[in-house]
C-alpha cells in the first residue's frame, strides 16, 4: 500500500517476543489497525488504535505514536499458529489503506 | 448467517466476459465493505456501503467495477469486460456501523481468474 511500510518478512523462536513496525502517512488519520491473515484465508482482525499509547489483548499488544507516524505489534509467547501475514491498515478520511503485509515464521 | 459469506468462492471467465460477485453480510451489520488482493500483494479497499448508500466511491479501479447493495443486506460487485489483471481475491466484510472500521469481519472471498 501507498505510504504504509512494514517489513516484508520476519523469522522468530517459539516462545519469543517479536515487533512488527509500521510507518504510514496521511492526511486525515482516523485509526490504525492490524490484521493476522494466515495463507489461504480471509483476515482476521486483531487491534484498533486510535489514540496514542498501548492495547493489550492476551498476548498481542498495538502501540501507537500519531506524532511520528508509528505504530508496532507486539506478539508474546510466540506459537506456531502465528506464523502468518499481519497486516498493517490506515484508515486515512473515509480511505482504508493496507500495508503490503509482514510474513511471520515461527520456527520451533 | 454465522457469518459472512460470498459466492461463488471461485470464478474463471475469459477476458471480456462480465462477471457478478456476491457478498452476504452478517445479519445485522449495515455497513459493508469490497476489497481485492492480488496475487502477493496486499489488500485494496475498493468501496463501502452504509446502508445501501456508498459515501465514496473512488476506490474502485474503474468504470468497469460497479457495486450495489439492495434492502440494507446482500452486495454485489460487478465487473464488466474483464480484464487479466482483474484476478484476485475478492474480498468483503461487514461491521455493525460504518464508523466502527475496527469491527469488520471478513468473508472467505471469492478467487477470480480472468483468462
Amino acid at each position: 500500500g501507498q505510504n504504509i511500510d512494514q517489513p516484508t518478512e520476519m523469522t522468530a523462536t517459539e516462545g519469543a517476543i517479536v515487533q512488527i513496525n509500521c510507518t504510514y502517512q496521511t492526511s486525515g488519520f482516523n485509526g490504525l489497525f492490524w490484521y493476522q491473515q494466515h495463507a489461504g484465508e480471509a483476515p482476521t482482525f486483531l487491534s484498533y488504535n486510535v489514540l496514542d499509547g498501548l492495547e493489550e489483548k492476551g498476548r498481542f499488544s498495538s502501540f501507537l505514536s500519531r506524532s511520528k507516524g508509528y505504530s508496532y505489534l507486539l506478539l508474546k509467547e510466540l506459537q506456531m499458529k502465528d506464523s502468518a501475514s499481519y497486516l498493517c491498515a490506515v484508515r486515512d478520511n473515509n480511505d482504508m489503506r493496507f500495508g503490503a503485509g509482514t510474513r511471520l515464521t515461527v520456527k520451533p | 448467517g454465522a457469518g459472512v459469506s460470498q459466492s461463488p468462492s471461485n470464478k474463471v471467465t475469459e477476458k471480456g466476459k462480465d462477471v457478478e460477485l456476491r457478498c452476504d453480510p452478517i445479519s445485522g451489520h449495515t455497513a459493508l465493505y469490497w476489497y481485492r488482493q492480488s496475487l502477493g500483494q496486499g489488500l485494496e479497499f475498493l468501496i463501502y456501503f452504509q446502508g445501501n448508500s456508498a459515501p465514496d466511491k473512488s476506490g474502485l479501479p474503474s468504470d468497469r467495477f460497479s457495486a450495489e447493495r439492495t434492502g440494507g443486506s446482500v452486495s454485489t460487485l460487478t465487473i464488466q469486460r474483464t480484464q487479466q489483471e482483474d484476478s484476485a481475491v475478492y474480498l468483503c466484510a461487514s461491521s455493525t456501523l460504518a464508523g466502527e472500521w475496527e469491527t469488520q469481519y471478513f468473508g472467505p472471498g471469492t478467487r477470480l481468474l480472468v483468462l
